[in-house]
């Protein structure tokens, strides 16, 4: 089982809809939850943490945790041509290590 | 504030070479971590150094290597590259020092190709 677990996508949404990102982790002992924004040819970019249950919002981003199920969700709400990207969920594991998933694609339609 | 800086961007060496990277971090950040990116195995931890110390390893053999200095600038190093060695090379820096809220920014990557 890996550590860290996404759907690879692609996903692929309507402008203007919710796109849904999920992501799942292994280690109970986590702490910190973090999730990256990575365009084609760039370098990741942090847009959300969460550090304890329920929901973290920022602007259209909505960061979901629940450690009882260990899973971790993205929402972005009216999702843009802009937010096409691949998505990358991030675990600051018991070990001291920051552990990524293997992110999943999001298209959004025009 | 400037973001982390890495040199060089792009790096084409042979196979058997060996190879240093260099990244300087957020002005204040302490913590610097290694990464290295291909497409089938994605984002992958090498090391993390904290005042000048190594915290923490990943899965990669010896022929890797890192070291920071008193100024927080890292280096990283690839001894007797292998074609497997073509890779994204990522660093990021880190506000706290690794304590849970351990957000990580990074730099814009060196593109290492081995031929």
């Amino acid at each position: 089982q890996k550590e860290v677990e996404q759907n690879s996508g692609p996903l692929s949404v309507p402008e203007g809809a919710i796109a849904s990102l999920n992501c799942t982790y292994s280690d109970r002992g986590s702490q910190s939850f973090f999730w990256y924004r990575q365009y084609s040819g760039k370098s990741p970019e942090l847009i959300m943490s969460i550090y304890s249950n329920g929901d973290q919002e920022d602007g259209r981003f909505t960061a979901q945790l629940n450690k009882a199920s260990q899973y971790v969700s993205l929402l972005i709400r009216d999702s843009q041509p802009s937010d096409s990207a691949t998505y990358l969920c991030a675990v600051f594991t018991g070990g001291f290590k920051t552990i990524f998933g293997a992110g999943t694609r999001l298209f959004v339609k025009a | 504030k400037a973001g982390v800086t890495q040199t060089p961007r792009y790096l084409i060496k042979t196979r058997g070479q060996q190879v240093t990277l260099s990244c300087s971090p957020i002005s204040g950040h302490r913590s610097v971590s290694w990464y290295q990116q291909t497409p089938g195995q994605g984002l992958q931890f090498l090391f993390e150094y904290f005042s000048e110390t190594q915290r923490n390893k990943g899965n990669f053999p010896g022929r890797f290597s890192g070291r920071q200095f008193s100024n927080s600038r890292s280096e990283m190093n690839v001894s007797t590259l292998e074609l497997g060695d073509s890779a994204l090379y990522l660093c990021a820096s880190s506000t706290l020092a690794g304590g849970p809220r351990n957000e990580q920014f990074f730099g814009p990557g060196t593109r290492l190709t081995v031929l």
